[in-house]
């Protein structure tokens, strides 16, 4: 199976301020169409999760543009570009390649 | 809009059976993939199961293969989950999430439900 690993772990933000999670896989996630099999997602508190970014670098409807995704291959980033109190929760990555399909273990984002 | 509305949780004794369902609506459901997730209390993401838009291909994680069946009939939206010989870790909230893209079994998950609780206690 592809692991996928998360850091930090926990990452605690300022409103207003930048802020970046890491995954990097087991794996290349490089698909051979040319794209990226990594998904990111937000599980705000007592909610189901939230499809922020897939194929690695596309934003799903509706998800504001503070959020970017990048990397290839084995390293992944996603970056929010300005924090707001709203996007406090859980970060996992998915690795959507190979079945089974992997999470990462969650990146913890709370407000200082 | 799309919705996935999972029912059937609750709370059994170990090495009983339970049925979750998914109801699908506000997509053409006929056409996607569909996956169970898991979450155990205060814990992360587990990828349970995964059918194919046709119902032709379907994968389980080594954890419940053989013990749970995952099916949908596509004449009422509906995704079923059949969990027989329940232990104490399958205790979860378990999700139903749609595949993004159309045909392809494997895929991100673009939508999920709010989730039903399975509570394996005795």
């Amino acid at each position: 199976d592809i692991v996928l690993t998360q850091s930090p772990l926990s990452l605690p933000v300022t409103p207003g301020e930048p802020a970046a999670i890491s995954c990097r896989s087991s794996q290349s996630l490089l698909h051979s169409f040319g794209h990226n099999s990594l998904a990111w997602y937000l599980q705000k508190p007592g909610q189901s999760p939230q499809l922020l970014i897939y194929l690695g670098s596309n934003r799903a409807s509706g998800v504001p543009d503070r959020f970017s995704g990048s990397g290839s291959g084995t390293d992944f980033t996603l970056n929010i570009s300005r924090v707001e109190a709203e996007d406090v929760g859980v970060y996992y990555c998915m690795q959507a390649l190979q079945t089974p399909p992997t999470f990462g273990p969650g990146t913890k984002v709370d407000i200082k | 809009q799309v919705q996935l509305v999972e029912s059937g949780g609750g709370v059994v004794q170990p090495g009983r059976s339970l049925r979750l369902s998914c109801a699908a609506s506000g997509f053409t459901f006929k056409n996607h993939g569909i996956s169970w997730v898991r979450q155990a209390p205060g814990k992360g993401l587990e990828w349970v199961a995964l059918i194919s838009y046709d119902g032709t291909n379907k994968n389980y994680a080594d954890s419940v293969k053989g013990r749970f069946t995952i099916s949908r009939d596509n004449s009422k939206n509906t995704l079923h989950l059949h969990m027989s010989s329940l232990r104490f870790e399958d205790t979860a909230v378990y999700y139903c999430a749609k595949v993004g893209l159309p045909v392809t079994s494997q895929g991100f998950f673009d939508f999920w439900g709010q989730g039903t609780l399975v509570t394996v206690s005795s």
